[in-house]
């Protein structure tokens, strides 16, 4: 089976702090997804990746931004956390329209 | 641009009865569906898909769900369920065209089952 894994399950960071979300996966998909979770707004897309260094934007990119360096890893950046940007954050990997995706466990993220 | 409809937010059933998540989508291309599962603390686990063929699919603890492109519905249904059934569940869409293949989720839809 597909892995996908998050680096971490929970994080708790200060307003203003610069933080990094990680997400791996270990089948060579070459599509990667972040959304956040929050309760009554279900899953809204932040970017995605179908490439290696390629990225676009989704619904709600501000305040964020992505890095691909490696087809495995993609990462989510906040480039100065803010309290609004509480919230659950999910990773995704996929190869094919067809196939849906297969997700990390999440990064419950709390800014204070 | 396309939608995901999930009209009830909550649905309370009790243990034993059948249920049924309604979900609407809005696209004017032939479209993936797609409904997903995710237990408390957990991520998202895909249930069942429709991608062509036959308008019901079966998926994973007994759930099925019917494709009406007339209606541009998905419905999820399990005519039983049980407590461990307790979870959101989101439905998704995603052109039958897409490159990429990302996924436009609905609200989500709580269901509670209850003793």
């Amino acid at each position: 089976d597909v892995k996908v894994t998050q680096s971490s399950r929970y994080l708790v960071k200060r307003t203003g702090e610069k933080v990094f979300l990680e997400c791996v996966q270990d089948m060579d998909h070459e599509n990667m997804f972040w959304y956040r979770q929050d309760p009554g707004l279900g899953l809204r897309l932040i970017y995605f990746s179908y490439d290696v260094k390629m990225k676009e934007k989704g619904d709600i990119p501000e305040g964020y931004s992505v890095s691909r360096e490696k087809k495995e890893r993609f990462s989510l950046i906040l480039e100065s956390a803010s309290t609004n940007q509480t919230s659950m954050y999910l990773c995704a990997s996929s190869f094919a329209p067809w196939y849906g995706y297969t997700f990390g466990s999440g990064t419950r993220l709390t800014v204070v | 641009a396309q939608s995901v409809t999930q009209l009830d937010s909550q649905v309370p059933v009790f243990e034993e009865a059948p249920v049924e998540l309604r979900c609407n989508y809005s696209s004017s291309v032939s479209v993936y569906l797609f409904w997903y599962v995710q237990y408390p603390n957990q991520g998202l686990q895909l249930l069942l898909k429709y991608l062509s063929g036959s308008t019901l699919v079966k998926g994973i603890n007994g759930f099925e769900a019917e494709f009406n492109k007339s209606q541009t519905s998905f419905h999820l249904r399990k005519p039983s369920v049980h407590i461990s059934d307790t979870a959101e569940y989101f439905c998704a869409v995603t052109p039958g065209s897409s490159n990429t293949g990302k996924l436009i989720f609905g609200q989500g839809t709580t269901l509670q089952v209850k003793p």
